[in-house]
């Protein structure tokens, strides 16, 4: 199992660019999530899906898009970049079912600049 | 709303030192509580978890106690190592929310030889 990935690692942007970074799993989790790591402030949920077809807003969702068309996917759009947007962002994924439904797996994460 | 609240770093410990890492906590409901570890350059790992009260979640030498009578989820080790140096963030997830985590603001611990 590759766990979850992102692509790409590094990105920098100008402002009003748009771009896509890309999530996948391969564990069939039908939960998935998008957060941004900024200093002093933790770990914030942009955006959630449980499951294909099926997404929603966590705590900070403007400026940002999400689809989910399958199990595996959940690419994170960003429309019209802002250096607000400069963050490191992070996917997770878990379980909804089995024995341990609590831990969440994390992907290695995208360091975006925005000019 | 939930909130989580951490120490503030950086921490900085000698090798074979006592680490302890203040967690409190804010929810409406009755949440599970974690610590995750996030070493340099990578993403987040689980590092121990307590889904109701006076459980204890252990890991690596790390221990933590979900005391709901004062809200707290203490971070503690006996002896760190150099490899212990990371960040460190409390969450919680409330029950029926998805698992949703909401995360502390995470502490950095150095540890040197």
């Amino acid at each position: 199992n590759a766990g979850v990935t992102q692509t790409p690692k590094f990105q920098v942007l100008k402002t009003g660019q748009s771009m896509t970074l890309q999530c996948a799993q391969d564990m069939n989790h039908e939960y998935m999530s998008w957060y941004r790591q900024d200093p002093g402030m933790g770990l914030r949920l942009i955006h959630y899906s449980v499951g294909a077809g099926i997404t929603d807003q966590g705590e900070v969702p403007n400026g940002y898009n999400v689809s989910r068309s399958t199990t595996e996917d959940f690419p994170l759009r960003l429309l019209s970049a802002a250096p607000s947007q400069t963050s490191v962002y992070f996917c997770a994924s878990r379980p909804l079912r089995g024995l341990d439904p609590y831990e969440q797996y994390f992907g290695p994460g995208t360091r975006l600049t925005v000019t | 709303g939930n909130s989580v609240t951490q120490m503030e770093g950086p921490v900085t410990l000698s090798e074979e030192a006592f680490l302890t890492i203040n967690c409190t906590y804010t929810a409406t409901g009755y949440p599970s509580l974690f610590w995750y570890v996030q070493y340099p350059g990578e993403g987040l790992q689980l590092l121990l978890k307590a889904t109701k009260a006076d459980d204890k979640g252990s890991n690596k030498g790390f221990e933590a106690t979900y005391r709901k009578e004062t809200t707290s989820f203490h971070l503690e080790k006996g002896s760190v190592q150099v490899s212990d140096s990371a960040v460190y963030f409390c969450a919680l997830s409330e029950r029926g929310s998805w698992g949703k985590l909401q995360f502390g603001a995470g502490t950095q611990v150095v540890v040197t030889p």
